[in-house]
């Protein structure tokens, strides 16, 4: 299995509604980052969140981490028919800096 | 707010030739990364650079590929003789520091016909 795998592969969602993404990982990391893609874009950081951090606010996104179970989840509260797009976590152990991503939940909000 | 630049957007080159995709890093930043995204699939790193030398590749950054930052700013890839699996969508990223947030630039999608 891979480093860093989210589900739902795919999520449909009515506007306002809160939308909830999941990633797990299988090695220990350093930081776990969630990223978000626009169809053909680049990929825009939205949240880092360290390995001895539990849960972090960032204005209507929040992520928690739980490294016993080696998972995290991303909530978008609120969310808005831009908010639709591809989003990814990704992870880094440490010494080694490069990201290890999953191959992302594709979230459509309904306007 | 600073951004990752890169160049071309868009590439399209004929199997075996040399391409070189650039990008800008964000000026005070140190480690500078090469991703690659192939279409429906998940964004795979390729090699990593700090202190103009390589810090770690991955499996898939073979001797076709080579890295260089000619001058202060630019950060380049090179793939020497292009294959049609080297089609995907290349991100350049950059790092104030190690162990965190990556910037990423837009890309530049690269088609070998």
């Amino acid at each position: 299995s891979q480093q860093g795998e989210e589900d739902p592969q795919a999520l449909s969602i009515q506007e306002g509604e809160n939308a909830t993404m999941n990633c797990s990982y299988k090695t220990s990391i350093n930081n776990l980052q969630w990223y978000r893609q626009n169809s053909g874009r680049g990929l825009v950081h939205l949240i880092l969140i360290r390995s001895n951090e539990r849960e972090k606010h960032s204005g209507r996104l929040r992520v928690t981490l739980d490294t016993s179970k080696k998972s995290s989840s991303l909530l978008i509260t609120a969310s808005r028919a831009a908010d639709t797009a591809s989003y990814f976590c990704a992870t880094d152990g440490g010494a080694n800096s490069k990201l290890t991503f999953g191959k992302g939940i594709t979230l459509s909000v309904r306007p | 707010e600073p951004e990752v630049t890169q160049t071309p957007s868009h590439q399209v080159t004929q199997m075996g030739q040399e391409v070189i995709l650039r990008c800008v890093p964000i000026s005070n930043h140190l480690y500078f990364y090469w991703y690659r995204q192939i279409l429906g699939q998940k964004v795979e790193f390729l090699v990593s650079f700090y202190n103009n030398e390589i810090s770690e590749k991955s499996e898939i950054f073979d001797d076709q590929f080579s890295v260089e930052r000619p001058d202060g700013s630019n950060f380049t890839l090179k793939i020497r003789s292009t294959k049609l699996e080297d089609s995907a969508m290349y991100f350049c990223a950059s790092s104030p520091r190690t162990e965190g947030t990556q910037y990423f630039g837009p890309g530049t999608r690269l088609l070998v016909l």
